[in-house]
């Protein structure tokens, strides 16, 4: 069973902090997704990262992938309360089409 | 059409009762998924259908029941359920190399 381990677990930071959330695992991913999952609601695909040692941005968020293709992060800048919800990595290894989800990240932002 | 639906939105059944979760995507994605996820927990797969054939049953309970009807539509039969079963019921798909995408859930509340 491939492990993935997600830091940390909970985060309740003031609005315009920032924040950094990892996901690290020791098995070799030929792809990776961050997720943002708000109460109720499903989880909605921010990015995928295939290549390692690449990086996205999408507005204050930034992604990383491993140069190794083991490890990614999610690196948030000046946080907004709408930020608040649960982030989960979730990753892909060679032909499988079953994701292995780490636990998740539940992020607070305080006005 | 980029999205996944789930009907219905919220369901609150008895211990007797028997319902139907519905879940459908127009992308031609040729494997379906649900999950089932408890509150700041990552989802739990439980049933994998591809090309419309049951492929994974993660030792689900007898209780719940899929069904694949057609490329597009999947649904999860539910009979005597137990209060533990309360939980977002996520249904997501995908195709090839690409990654998941999930639909809003059903919220499940079993009295």
């Amino acid at each position: 069973t491939q492990l993935l381990e997600q830091s940390p677990q909970f985060l309740s930071i003031q609005e315009g902090e920032n924040l950094t959330v990892y996901c690290n695992s020791s098995s070799v991913f030929s792809s990776l997704q961050w997720y943002r999952q708000e109460p109720g609601e499903g989880p909605v695909l921010l990015v995928t990262v295939v290549t390692g040692g690449e990086v996205k941005k999408l507005k204050r968020l930034t992604f990383q992938f491993g140069d190794a293709r083991k490890d990614s992060s999610l690196h948030i800048t000046a946080a907004q309360t709408g930020d608040t919800g649960l982030y989960l990595c979730a990753a892909l290894s060679g032909g499988s089409y079953i994701p292995t989800f780490g636990r998740g990240t539940s992020l607070i932002v305080h006005p | 059409d980029t999205e996944v639906t789930q009907t219905p939105k919220h369901l609150v059944m008895g211990m007797t009762n028997k319902k139907s979760l519905k879940c459908e995507q127009h992308m031609g994605h040729r494997a379906m998924y649900w999950y089932k996820q408890k509150a700041k927990k990552p989802p739990e797969l439980m049933f994998v259908y591809s090309y419309e054939k049951l492929s994974i049953n993660e030792s689900v309970p007898s209780r719940f029941s899929p069904e694949c009807p057609n490329s597009s539509l999947l649904n999860l039969h539910l009979h005597a359920l137990q209060p533990e079963d309360s939980a977002l019921y996520l249904c997501a798909s995908r195709e090839g190399g690409a990654p998941q995408f999930f639909g809003p859930g059903t919220r499940l509340t079993v009295l």
